[in-house]
């Protein structure tokens, strides 16, 4: 079964400064997909950035990048620059070709608290 | 403007009724996803749909039926046997790959009186 680990429950990170979210991931399917999402207190899920495992480069959006390190089965996200609008709960999710097409299996967030 | 609705925002029911949660699509996807989130918690899957007039159970789908008689659309049905229905509810869409993207709507909270 395949499973998504998040360790961080909750973190500060100080406006205009880089925060580093932590997602492991285990999976016996070669073929499959990460996602990252941000999800603000009004609820809505909102999609920030996705990598395939057949992706050489680490994906890129904005000030978003997925740190792809597949030998450690690990997708952590980079928040470059922290604005006050960053905070927010923030899941990892992924896809597996051979579970389901598009069922995402979700990892339990981490809370992201941007200060001043 | 693309993309997925859900209604009502709030729900507020009695034990022992039935509710139905509404979730429109006007992406052209084909797939269709419903998620319940606790509090804490990440998303688990209720129920999925593929194609129309097919759907399979996702991880958590006792006490819970659905239907998919058009492509745009896929409501929820919260039955009186789902023991702890208090909620957040969303509803997702997908191009249907493993690799698609899937769409969140705005959710619905549910709250058992």
């Amino acid at each position: 079964a395949q499973k998504i680990t998040q360790t961080q429950p909750g973190m500060f990170v100080q406006e205009k400064e880089a925060v580093t979210l932590d997602c492991t991931y285990d999976t016996s399917d070669q073929s499959y997909g990460l996602f990252w999402y941000k999800q603000p207190s009004s609820g809505e899920m909102i999609f920030l950035i996705y990598q395939g495992s057949y992706d050489e480069q680490n994906a890129t959006e904005g000030r978003y990048s997925l740190n792809f390190q597949k030998a450690r089965k690990s997708a952590n996200l980079v928040i470059s620059a922290s604005q006050l609008g960053d905070s927010a709960m923030y899941f990892c999710a992924m896809s597996t070709r051979t579970d389901s097409w598009g069922k995402l299996q979700f990892g339990a967030g981490t809370q992201v608290v941007v200060t001043p | 403007d693309g993309g997925i609705t859900q209604s009502p925002k709030y729900l507020f029911r009695k034990e022992g009724q039935n509710v139905t949660l509404s979730c429109e699509q006007n992406l052209n996807h084909d797939a269709m996803y419903w998620y319940r989130q606790d509090p804490g918690q990440g998303l688990r899957l209720i129920y999925y749909s593929q194609i129309v007039n097919d759907f399979q159970k996702g991880d958590i789908a006792e006490g819970y039926s659905v239907s998919r008689e058009k492509k745009e659309s896929f409501p929820l049905t919260v039955t009186s046997a789902q023991k702890n229905p208090t909620a957040f509810y969303l509803c997702a869409s997908s191009a249907n790959s493993y690799t698609d993207t899937q769409y969140f709507g705005p959710g619905t909270r549910l709250t058992v009186l």
